[in-house]
């Protein structure tokens, strides 16, 4: 079984409304969650980590992600998208093993 | 500080043929990753070295091989190369292999595979 789910391949919003990328996780224990951004022709970069503590975690690019233990999610969250931000989002999680698991990505379109 | 570097950033071979990726990493990383990214597998773990031994190993076959240097910087090689080959090969580093460290990628390898 996938150790990290992204249920939508595409998220559309407006400029200027709230952008939400979904990403749901099973593994044991605690878990170390990651979100990371693809730009066209580009590697992954780093937006945030979950670790411990509280559950609302901010990261680069205004962006920002919230833990919820009981419903095993930790969905990426941008109060306002900008057009910049058009890209392909990856959630990953660290498995037992250290293995870093990633999901099947969620390209996001921001129109003008 | 530089981020991290992969070398060649496309390469096109034939079927048969093997192939030589290199990655150097942010200074001061010591564990290396290695990732093979597809349309249809999206992002899947190919290995992880740190201070010269391979640590973790995914799922891919026997031709799939990897190293790292005393400096840190890693190469992996792909023997007797299939069309299914054919992907953007990432490279990412870290401080060490703990779980709470996040990985820098680089750039990516296009390999092409005829």
């Amino acid at each position: 079984a996938q150790s990290v789910a992204q249920p939508e391949d595409q998220v559309n919003v407006a400029e200027g409304n709230p952008l939400t990328v979904k990403c749901t996780y099973s593994v044991s224990g605690n878990p170390y969650l990651f979100w990371y951004v693809q730009y066209p022709n580009r590697g992954l970069q780093f937006l945030l980590k979950y670790i411990t503590g509280d559950n609302l975690v901010k990261g680069s690019y205004g962006f920002e992600a919230e833990f919820n233990k009981s419903q095993t999610s930790f969905h990426l969250k941008k109060p306002s998208a900008l057009v910049s931000d058009s890209a392909l989002y990856f959630c990953a999680v660290r498995e037992s093993d250290y293995k870093l698991s990633f999901g099947a990505g969620t390209t996001v379109t921001v129109r003008a | 500080k530089a981020g991290v570097t992969q070398t060649p950033r496309y390469l096109i071979k034939t079927r048969g043929q093997q192939v030589t990726l290199s990655c150097s990493p942010i200074s001061g990383h010591r564990s290396v990753s290695w990732y093979q990214q597809t349309p249809g597998q999206g992002l899947q773990f190919l290995f992880e070295y740190f201070s010269e031994t391979q640590r973790n190993k995914g799922n891919f076959p026997g031709r799939f091989s990897g190293r790292q240097f005393s400096n840190s910087r890693s190469e992996m090689n792909v023997s007797t190369l299939e069309l299914g080959d054919s992907a953007l090969y990432l490279c990412a580093s870290s401080l060490s292999p703990g779980e709470v460290n996040e990985q820098f990628f680089g750039p990516g390898t296009r390999l092409t595979v005829l």
